[in-house]
Formats: structure tokens, C-alpha cells, sequence
């Protein structure tokens, strides 16, 4: 089963607007990453924060972490409509794989 | 560099029909991995290698199979398709220090 899951599913706003998504995961994790989709195009990597982090910035992204509710959230600040996309989280879950597994994503679109 | 490729990027096949997705970096990475991508599901794992000549399962395996003889390719083999095995197809790899993955620009896979 997944270990991340989105939400919204869908966001919808207006150029300049702050753009919040958030992801819940099952079980610990060593880091959680966030993934940028646009359509019809490969995943392209966004922003990794550790277990022992608990907030992260890069350009206009912030990402938060919860160890203790198991979650995370995604703030894109004065959006673009070129920030329309589908937003992923992927975990590296403790003791596994190494290889992230991947919530459903959020889908956003900033309007012009 | 080239970064992860795939080939091809776009097959239709007949049911009970074979074929093989190919994918490769020259990243030097160490691990590969393939995911399936179907419309409100998100990525799921199908297989996923930690370096030449080791293999394992993700969460939906079935109806795959994979062999790693070379650090460079990682190849995604259909025994016998079927219509559920419609879907967009990536491959990613990462080093073994580094949980960033990189993505191919997928395989879109209709069976009909």
C-alpha cells in the first residue's frame, strides 16, 4: 500500500496566492521528499527533509515536518502559473527498501 | 549526461502479447527502479534494483519481470500482457548516498 497520501487531491487558485499541500505517511521515516509532475512528464525532485529536520526552504518552497503526527505539508508562496502541476510526497520508510514510495499527489492549478 | 532514459515512449500491444520497456542512466547510480502510474493511484512500485545483478519486488510485481546485468540498464520485461497493464511507466535511479531519485520521461503502454 501507499505510504504517503495527499491532500487536497485538487487545488485550484489565483496567480500570487499561497499554495498549502499536505501529506500523511503510515510509518517512520528516514526523509520524506516532495515531486513536482507537470503533465505527461517524468516526476522532477523538489525538496527532501530529514526525520530529525523539522522545517526546510528552498526559493519560494517550504516544507514542514511532524514526526509525531506523521506528517508534512508543502507551502508554495506567491504562486505562479507556472507552478500548475501535480505535487508529490514520497517516503523512505526506516529499515527499507531505500527505494521512496509515492502518495497519490495533489493536483494544482494556478490561474493566471 | 543524458540523465535516465526510456525507450519507447509510447507501445500498444495486443493481449498475451510480450515486450520489453527499456531504461538506462549514466549517472553511475546504483539504484534503479520502475514504478507504474495510473490515473488517482500515483506511482506504484513494480521492481527495484540496489545494484548488478540484485533485484526485488515493490508493491505490485505481478505480470513483470526485471534483471540488472549491467549498473547502466534496467529493463522492464512483460511476459504475457494484459489490459489492467495499461498505464505510464517510469524509471528512476539514484546513488546509494543520495535519496534524491531522477526520472525518465516514461513509457505510455496501452493493451488492448
Amino acid at each position: 500500500s501507499q505510504q504517503g497520501e495527499e491532500d487536497p487531491q485538487a487545488l485550484s487558485i489565483q496567480e500570487g496566492e499561497n499554495a498549502t499541500m499536505n501529506c500523511s505517511y503510515k510509518t517512520s521515516i528516514n526523509n520524506l521528499q516532495w515531486y513536482r509532475q507537470n503533465s505527461g512528464r517524468g516526476l522532477v525532485h523538489l525538496i527532501l527533509i530529514r526525520s530529525n529536520e523539522r522545517e526546510k526552504h528552498s526559493g519560494r518552497l517550504r516544507v514542514t515536518l511532524d514526526t509525531s503526527k506523521k506528517s508534512s505539508s508543502l507551502l508554495i508562496t506567491a504562486s505562479r502559473a507556472a507552478d500548475t502541476a501535480s505535487y508529490f510526497c514520497a517516503t523512505d520508510a526506516s529499515g527499507g527498501s531505500y527505494i521512496p514510495t509515492f502518495g497519490r499527489g495533489t493536483s494544482l492549478i494556478v490561474h493566471p | 549526461n543524458a540523465g535516465v532514459t526510456q525507450t519507447p515512449k509510447f507501445q500498444v500491444l495486443k493481449t498475451g502479447q510480450s515486450m520489453t520497456l527499456q531504461c538506462a542512466q549514466d549517472m553511475n547510480h546504483e539504484y534503479m527502479s520502475w514504478y507504474r502510474q495510473d490515473p488517482g493511484m500515483g506511482l506504484r512500485l513494480i521492481h527495484y534494483s540496489v545494484g548488478a545483478g540484485i533485484t526485488d519486488q515493490g508493491e505490485v510485481p505481478n505480470g513483470y519481470n526485471v534483471s540488472r546485468s549491467t549498473t547502466e540498464d534496467f529493463p522492464l520485461r512483460l511476459l504475457s500482457a494484459a489490459p489492467s497493464q495499461t498505464s505510464v511507466y517510469f524509471c528512476a535511479s539514484r546513488t546509494r548516498t543520495q535519496e534524491t531519485q531522477y526520472f525518465g520521461p516514461g513509457t505510455r503502454l496501452l493493451v488492448l
